[in-house]
Order: structure tokens, then sequence, then C-alpha cells
């Protein structure tokens, strides 16, 4: 089956420093997605990827839909306390019947 | 409601017995997505639904799971004989179906003794 890879695996910064983090895959995804995951509740969706190319912002949260469709990164700029967690990358391929592919997640850890 | 919605939250079941996991979905969402989450793992596709209807059961981990939707709304999924391999949390998703985005609930945790 498909595979994501994710990395870092985890991360350990100073707050106001700015994060980035990447998924790449052996094969193509029409969408990427990156969700946020803290203790004990279900993923937030942050961006959603639609067009091989794409850069999209969220506030502090830029993520881009790589040119091959096999890659995506997400980057957090000037992180603050509330952005620790766990990050998700996820991907969607063949009209969405086969679900998302996750990748591992990346933990944000930020060090006061 | 505005968002997914599972119950119960927490399950602490005996080894051997079957447990019952409710989805909510978000109204309008057509397709209903089920995954597993292992501790610390990212999350494992279990199957999908468009309107009440599950076109690949092939991602269930074995055939003690099942699920149901009914009304093109709330869908169960049933595990019968749990075995402590089963632990995990288990999430539900709303989304429109194809390569859109899907929208998550919290989670049943499940606890397998």
């Amino acid at each position: 089956g498909q595979q994501l890879n994710q990395s870092p695996q985890s991360m350990f910064i100073q707050e106001g420093e700015d994060v980035s983090m990447n998924c790449t895959s052996s094969s193509i995804f029409n969408t990427w997605l990156w969700y946020k995951q803290d203790p004990g509740e279900g993923p937030v969706l942050l961006i959603a990827l639609y067009k091989a190319g794409e850069l999209t912002s969220n506030g502090r949260l830029t993520a881009q839909f790589g040119i091959t469709r096999k890659d995506s990164f997400l980057n957090i700029s000037a992180s603050i306390p509330s952005d620790v967690g766990i990050y998700f990358c996820a991907g969607s391929s063949g009209g969405g019947a086969d679900g998302l592919t996750f990748g591992k997640g990346t933990h944000l850890i930020i060090q006061p | 409601g505005a968002g997914v919605s599972q119950s119960p939250s927490n399950k602490v079941t005996e080894k051997g017995k079957d447990v019952e996991l409710r989805c909510d979905p978000i109204s309008g969402h057509t397709a209903l997505y089920w995954y597993r989450q292992s501790l610390g793992q990212g999350l494992e596709f279990l199957i999908y639904f468009q309107g009440n209807s599950a076109p690949d059961k092939s991602g269930l981990p074995s055939d003690r799971f099942s699920a149901e939707r009914t009304g093109g709304s709330v869908s169960t999924l049933t595990i019968q004989r749990t075995q402590q391999e089963d632990s995990a949390v288990y999430l539900c998703a709303a989304g429109w179906g194809g390569d859109y985005e899907q929208y998550f609930g919290p989670g049943t945790r499940l606890t397998v003794t």
C-alpha cells in the first residue's frame, strides 16, 4: 500500500522560532492535507491542498503541494506555546475510496 | 451538530466481549470514514461509506470487525470477541467523498483488558 514518510519525527524548539516539516511519498496524491492533533482529541484540519504547486497559508501556517505530487511541506512561523502537538500529513488519491494515507506524525515541543 | 461526535469517549471491556462504537457525522456530509490509531502511531484507514453503502470492506482488520450506516447519517463500528490488540483510539471522519478533506471526531478510546 501507499506510505508517507514524515520528518522530522520530533522537534524541540524555542518559542518564536520557525518550524518546518515535510512528507514524501513514492506514489502520487491528488490531495495533501495537514492536521494537528492534541492529546485526547481527534485531528483538526489545518490546511488542504488540491493542486500541484499550490502554496496556501492559514495565519502563521504555510503549506505547499509539491510539483511532483509526491511531497508536501508545512511551515509554522514564530511558534507559540499553543502550537505544541502532533502534526500529521495525509494524502488522498483514487477518489478517496481508500481513505486518507497518514504519515506517522511530527511531535512539536516548544521549550520556554 | 456543528461537528462530528462519537460515543462513548472511553470504553473498557473484557477480552472476548463485543463492543459497539458510534459516530454521528456532520449534517450534509455524505461520506463517512472509520480509522484506528494505535498508541503513538498514525491513523490506519478501516472503512468508507458513501451514503449507506461501503464499497470496500477489505480495510477492516479481521472478520470480527463490521460497520454499518443507516439513513445516510449515524454509523456504528462493531467489534466482536474483542482481543487485546484491538485496544486503540477509533476515529470517525466526515466528508464529501472523493479526494476532499475529512473532518474528524474526538475518537473513542477502547481498552481491552
